[in-house]
């Protein structure tokens, strides 16, 4: 069985430009979570999506971050405009449901100068 | 609110046992998770238990939850150079939603 999938895996960008990133999730999982995880720290849930809803996005600093999963597969997480605080690895996680377990993938390390 | 605590840094020689310690504040937490990070990895699932278990074993790992003072530990057994990584604890509330809140992960470190 495939892992989560997620591009890219590195991405350097200046302040107030904007970024996304993709993630697919383990065939078949209704459930998919962003996390953002800060050097040093553990991660920290960003929005959760139930098929092609949102669950809990209340962590989300909606004036600058967007998620989309719109049909219930890969699901996108932009930044815009991107700040120096925002330089953290995101984490794509999916989960089946009725099942407690949630597959991560590795991330996307983003580096904002 | 939900909080949870672990300590920054362990240090074992290898064949010894390494014991991970985490404290948590939601009692009604209903799951609670161990993951293994190995640098510029994402997250792996090791194992978890459920709130009314106090005991989970799985080969060399074992992980015990005293939910009276709402502490988890994950002890692995013969500890091996390949172990050392970054743990995190987790827990699932009992409240509504499946996300989970990390403690701020251990750093195992195993000498040779």
């Amino acid at each position: 069985e495939a892992g989560v999938a997620q591009s890219p895996r590195y991405k350097i960008i200046e302040k107030r430009q904007s970024v996304a990133f993709w993630c697919n999730p383990i065939s078949g999982h209704a459930t998919l979570y962003w996390y953002q995880q800060i050097l040093g720290q553990g991660p920290k849930l960003l929005i959760q999506f139930q098929n092609n809803g949102v669950v809990d996005d209340s962590q989300l600093p909606k004036d600058r971050f967007s998620a989309e999963r719109l049909k219930g597969v890969d699901s996108t997480l932009k930044i815009q405009p991107a700040k120096l605080e925002d330089s953290a690895v995101y984490l794509c996680a999916s989960e089946s449901g009725g099942s407690y377990e949630q597959y991560f993938g590795p991330g996307t390390r983003l580096t904002v100068t | 609110g939900e909080d949870v605590e672990q300590s920054l840094f362990l240090s074992v020689r290898e064949g010894d046992s390494s014991v991970i310690n985490c404290t948590y504040t939601d009692s009604s937490s209903t799951y609670l998770y161990w993951y293994k990070q190995e640098p510029g990895a994402g997250l792996q699932l090791l194992t978890y238990i459920f709130s009314n278990m106090d005991m989970k074993q799985d080969q060399r790992l074992t992980v015990l939850l005293n939910k009276k003072d709402k502490h988890l530990s994950l002890r692995i057994a013969d500890t091996q150079t390949g172990d050392s990584a970054i743990y995190f604890c987790a827990e699932k509330p009992g409240n509504a939603g499946n996300m989970l809140t990390f403690g701020g992960g251990t750093r195992l470190m195993v000498k040779p």
